[in-house]
């Protein structure tokens, strides 16, 4: 398998624009989770799925970013009106849920979201 | 609530030198999960330890090791004779019972930077 794929890497916009950062999980993983790193809060927890259904998104800072899982393949982070406090790299990560086969997070290599 | 700290923000050794990264945790749950990642320079994150509350045993891979202490709620990593391509930052994260372990609430993370 190729990994958690993220795409793009690097994204640069302006405050204002909307911002779709995406996401491919491992086959296989039903779980699915959205982290944000920053110099100032580290690596938080900003949503995750299960099945393809939000289970906690407590960590979303605010009603401009929104997340989707359509199918067990893709997922899509959405930031829209974006601005330049959130500029951070963000992490998608999935895994294998609790169980005999359970896995640890695999995390994809980010994509790094400068809003100027 | 859940808690990780990881109090040595940067630690400089010189290569073959052994070196302890500290983490100390905070939770209610009884059952948790501990975990170590690593990230290089190049930013992705990679998963190198999972250990569960039941399991004190102490964990040895190659010049890494493990140690998980409940007494103080403690779980440090210790790299011996360092090298170079050590260099990284480091988390530690936890993952309570009450989320199925799959939230993880990382530690801040020691940046590790090995000299020749």
């Amino acid at each position: 398998d190729a990994g958690v794929i993220q795409s793009p890497r690097h994204e640069v916009t302006e405050m204002g624009q909307e911002v779709t950062l995406r996401c491919k999980p491992i086959s296989g993983h039903d779980y699915l989770f959205w982290y944000r790193q920053t110099m100032m809060r580290g690596l938080e927890l900003l949503i995750y799925f299960n099945n393809n259904v939000p289970i906690d998104d407590s960590g979303m800072p605010e009603d401009r970013f929104s997340a989707k899982m359509p199918n067990a393949s893709f997922s899509t982070l959405k930031i829209q009106p974006s601005e330049p406090r959130d500029s951070a790299v963000y992490f998608c990560a999935s895994s294998l849920g609790f169980g005999v086969d359970w896995t640890e997070a695999f995390f994809g290599q980010g994509t790094r979201l400068t809003v100027v | 609530a859940q808690k990780v700290t990881q109090a040595q923000t940067e630690i400089s050794v010189v290569e073959k030198e052994d070196v302890t990264l500290d983490c100390v945790y905070e939770t209610r749950d009884t059952t948790y999960y501990l975990f170590w990642y690593k990230q290089p320079p190049s930013g992705e994150l990679v998963f190198l330890i999972r250990r569960n509350s039941f399991d004190e045993q102490n964990e040895i891979s190659g010049r890494y090791s493990w140690n998980f202490q409940k007494s103080t709620s403690s779980f440090n990593f210790t790299i011996t004779a360092s090298q170079v391509v050590d260099s990284a930052v480091y988390f530690c994260a936890l993952s309570e019972a009450n989320t199925g372990f799959q939230k993880l609430v990382f530690g801040t993370g020691t940046r590790l930077l090995v000299s020749p």
